[in-house]
């Protein structure tokens, strides 16, 4: 059974950085398309980033355009997030999925991201 | 960007009666290749969003088959033939057709 591990969330100071990874397992990474999506405290889902399979395309929501940066490594089955110029407003459960619309859709458990002084 | 819209955004429901949530986008979401990237999800407390249907109408295979998808262009359904009480928590929907990708707000189901 596949699964998405998310890992590298904690809390931060306004203006710092900070790299998300997801480890994938269990299915054939190289052939999904991935996706980041964030959850702020007691809110909605909001879609942040996508990434093609082979990394050649990659779109952005304009709430973190210019700050944020997905990125990935085939060879070791991870999805990156690099942020920048972090906000309080980007505090939030930063969840790595397939987003699938076909074939078996992987959600991972979320870590979260607390961006305060 | 595409904005997609949820009614209602809260939903209470009486055990074993039926649910509806409508979502409308303000584009049409048929892709140029003919397909239309519309999926819902469904998040409980506390947990991941699972997906319960994708690309309007194909029900995932560990979905309960009281969960139905339907619509077309611009306006989707969400409907559930029974409510049970396992299915409370929030439905939201998602496209992919038009980047970037966008979800709805959201919709609560409660028990009454």
């Amino acid at each position: 059974e596949g699964q998405l591990v998310e890992s590298g969330g904690r809390l931060v100071q306004p203006g710092g950085s900070l790299r998300l990874s997801c480890a994938a397992s269990g299915f054939n990474f190289n052939i999904y398309w991935m996706h980041w999506v964030r959850q702020a405290p007691g809110k909605g889902l909001e879609w942040i980033s996508l990434i093609k399979y082979d990394g050649g395309a990659t779109s952005y929501a304009d709430s973190v355009k210019g700050r944020f940066t997905v990125s990935r490594d085939n060879a070791k089955n991870t999805l990156y997030l690099q942020m920048n110029s972090l906000r309080a407003e980007d505090t939030a459960v930063y969840y790595c999925a397939t987003l699938s619309w076909s074939e078996t859709d992987f959600w991972g458990q979320g870590t979260l991201v607390t961006v305060s002084s | 960007d595409v904005v997609m819209t949820q009614s209602p955004l809260s939903l209470p429901v009486t055990l074993g009666q039926p649910a509806s949530i409508s979502c409308r986008s303000s584009q049409s979401l048929v892709s140029s290749d003919g397909h239309t990237y519309l999926n819902w999800y469904q998040q409980r407390p506390g947990h991941s969003p699972r997906r319960l249907i994708y690309r309007v109408s194909n029900r995932d295979s560990g979905a309960p088959d009281r969960f139905s998808g339907s619509g077309s262009g611009t306006d989707f359904t969400l409907e559930i033939s029974r409510v049970e009480a396992e299915d409370v928590g929030v439905y939201y929907c998602v496209q992919g057709t038009h980047w970037p990708h966008t979800f709805g707000q959201g919709t609560k189901l409660e028990i009454k």
